[in-house]
């Protein structure tokens, strides 16, 4: 079945320092989403990306989606003690409304005020 | 904003005893899902729901669990006779029906402990 791999496990960051976190999949994806889960919190939504080599960004945070649609990256520049928590890419097979989402293994960062 | 909520929010339970899990999703989506996550891991998907059946289950949705949409609100998820491995985060997630937008919207889950 489909997996998707993120690397590294851990990230620990001094403030103000940048944060990328890398994600691949086994299979070709229609589309990926990127989650923030804070500690002890749920899955946040953060964006989408669908196109062969959409980069997308958010204030601080860069979205890339690979050429081969099998790949994303997620980089954060000038991270903030609120960037805490782990951060998950999660691929989706096909472009159905109830299609499911296969998790990678996320990416845990932590700030060193 | 609309949410998904989710009740207990901690459930202890004896090995072999039922739990039934309840989640509300936001009022206007469609589809439905239950993912688990143990401690520590990755979200695993459990299950999809759509059009009152479900759409996919993975291997881990085994005949020990169910699910139902009992009335036009609540979305449960059925543990018939747990067991110690059951013991996970539990999140329900619901989303609307767009062409373009598939972002789920988390629950912020149920912790179960199984003992």
């Amino acid at each position: 079945g489909q997996q998707v791999m993120q690397i590294p496990q851990y990230q620990h960051v001094q403030e103000g320092e940048d944060f990328t976190t890398y994600c691949n999949s086994s299979t070709t994806l229609s589309n990926i989403q990127w989650y923030k889960q804070r500690p002890g919190g749920h899955p946040v939504f953060l964006i989408q990306l669908v196109k062969s080599g959409e980069v997308k960004k958010q204030k601080r945070l860069t979205f890339q989606f690979g050429e081969a649609k099998k790949n994303s990256s997620l980089h954060i520049t000038a991270t903030q003690t609120t960037d805490v928590g782990t951060y998950f890419c999660a691929g989706r097979a096909s472009n159905f409304g109830n299609e499911k989402l296969t998790f990678g293994t996320g990416t845990r960062l932590t700030i060193i005020p | 904003e609309p949410e998904v909520t989710q009740t207990p929010s901690h459930q202890v339970t004896q090995m072999g005893q039922e739990v039934i899990l309840r989640c509300v999703p936001i009022s206007n989506h469609l589809y439905f899902y239950w993912y688990r996550q143990i401690l520590g891991q990755k979200v695993e998907f459990l299950v999809s729901f759509y059009n009152n059946e479900i759409s996919e289950k993975s291997e881990i949705f085994d005949d020990q669990f169910s699910v139902e949409r009992p009335d036009g609100s609540n979305f449960t998820l059925k543990i018939r006779s747990t067991k110690l491995e059951d013991s996970a985060m539990y999140f329900c997630a619901s989303s609307e029906w767009d062409r373009d937008r598939y972002e789920q919207y988390f629950g912020p889950g149920t912790r179960l402990t199984v003992t």
